[in-house]
């Protein structure tokens, strides 16, 4: 079975760019999240979706942050304008429902702003 | 806020010892502990999760929960240089309407031959 996608692997742009993350959970899972993982602050949670619609998004940093989850199988994080501190890696998860059901991670997206 | 701790390490154990992973949360409510694996350059990946007192294993791995102390804990035996990697504690936490994990800073475990 394939696990959750995230595209692009890499991500290189300079300040003030657009950066769009993507992120395809694991078909079934009605619990999609975003995270950011830096070595001063470990893995923060952004925002989680349930059954498409955001539950929480306290995490998010400040509006340059966005996410949308459009449908069941795909979601995005917006950072628009990037600012060098926005360089980290940012992982996609899903999960079931159940209390004892884990989250599985996408591979990452690594992204660093010039 | 809601904490989990953990010894960001190093904790350095030789080939073959068994190696132990300690993680304390805040949050009386919790109800399930997740402990994921994260080798350098790549995703967590879950190793085990639990969700009674007492212990639980799955092959070279043991966690224990003692709700009570609010202390989870991973033994991995008969350690080996390929369980070198960053070891996530996480702790399922009512958020919003539904949950979230809620992570530990990791600790790193180095296995010497």
């Amino acid at each position: 079975d394939a696990g959750v996608i995230q595209s692009p692997r890499h991500e290189v742009t300079e300040m003030g760019q657009e950066v769009t993350l993507r992120c395809k959970p694991i078909s079934g899972h009605d619990y999609l999240f975003w995270y950011r993982q830096t070595m001063m602050r470990g893995l923060e949670l952004l925002i989680y979706f349930n059954n498409n619609v955001p539950i929480d998004d306290s995490g998010m940093p400040e509006d340059r942050f966005s996410a949308k989850m459009p449908n069941a199988s795909f979601s995005t994080l917006k950072i628009q304008p990037s600012e060098p501190r926005d360089s980290a890696v940012y992982f996609c998860a899903s999960s079931f429902t159940r209390v004892d059901q884990p989250q599985h991670f996408g591979d990452g997206t690594r992204l660093s702003i010039l | 806020q809601k904490e989990v701790e953990q010894n960001s390490g190093p904790l350095s154990v030789p080939e073959g010892a068994i190696a132990s992973l300690n993680c304390t949360y805040s949050d009386r409510g919790s109800q399930s502990f997740f402990w994921y694996r994260q080798y350098s350059g790549k995703s967590p990946e879950l190793i085990m999760f639990i969700y009674s007192n007492g212990d639980k294993e799955d092959g070279r791995f043991t966690a224990q929960l003692n709700k009570a102390s609010q202390y989870v804990s991973l033994l991995i035996r008969d350690s080996q240089p390929s369980d070198s990697a960053t070891y996530l504690c996480a702790v399922k936490v009512p958020l919003g309407s539904g949950y979230a994990l809620n992570f530990g800073k990791g600790t790193s475990l180095l296995v010497t031959p």
